[in-house]
């Protein structure tokens, strides 16, 4: 079966360190790749995403994710987080295939991380 | 301003008891999906909907029900066969297939389900 790993389920940064938060898929086929974002009491919200193209994906609030398709790897990285930052973070992979013909989103578990002043 | 709206934000339920979860959205999106996400293990797909009265399970939908009556509405309801439904249930929604951002999708803010 198809599965998504993030690597790290909890991560604690002081403010200007940098991140990076691992994932790994398992499916071999063409895939659009996601980075969701849930900060405290608030909606899951799109981070970034790939499609195709440069591998080097920006998103929002300064964060960055690289596709290396050889690495079946999709990780998230920022040069300097903030105490804003502290969220969880969630990869997940669209996945074709599946039985019945239906695509669907496949999540990791989640990545917690708290950034303190 | 568009987007998906759950109600309610926190549910409690007795046990036995069947509870209906709403969800809305006026985006104009043909599909709908609802999630399940418990600590430490994501989100997991429980039904989704891709067009109106037309609905599938997921991956988890076993004691769950779903109906697809109108565009923008998507209910979910937990029933008492449903063994562990303390959980935190979130509505999607997406364009639809053959739109190219079809496979993104967007959430409404979740309802907290304790059964007591």
């Amino acid at each position: 079966a198809q599965s998504v790993s993030q690597h790290n389920h909890h991560v604690i940064l002081s403010e200007a360190a940098s991140l990076e938060l691992g994932c790994n898929y398992s499916y071999g086929g063409t895939v659009n790749l996601f980075w969701y974002v849930q900060y405290p009491g608030q909606h899951l919200q799109l981070l970034l995403k790939y499609f195709s193209g440069d591998p080097l994906v920006k998103g929002i609030k300064g964060f960055e994710a690289e596709f290396i398709k050889s690495k079946f790897s999709f990780n998230l990285r920022k040069p300097s987080v903030q105490w804003s930052d502290t969220a969880e973070y969630f990869c997940a992979v669209f996945n074709s295939g599946f039985s019945g013909g239906y695509n669907k989103l496949i999540f990791g578990a989640g990545t917690r991380l708290a950034v303190h002043p | 301003d568009g987007g998906i709206t759950q109600s309610p934000k926190y549910l409690f339920r007795k046990e036995g008891q069947n509870v209906t979860l709403s969800c809305e959205q006026n985006l104009n999106h043909d599909a709908m999906y609802w999630y399940r996400q418990d600590p430490g293990q994501g989100l997991r797909l429980i039904y989704y909907s891709q067009i109106v009265n037309d609905f599938q399970k997921g991956d988890i939908a076993e004691g769950y029900s779903v109906s697809r009556e109108k565009k923008e509405s998507f209910p979910l309801t937990v029933t008492s066969a449903q063994k562990n439904p303390t959980a935190f249930y979130l509505c999607a929604s997406s364009i639809g297939q053959g739109h190219p951002s079809y496979n993104e999708q967007f959430f409404g803010p979740g309802t907290r389900l304790t059964v007591l």
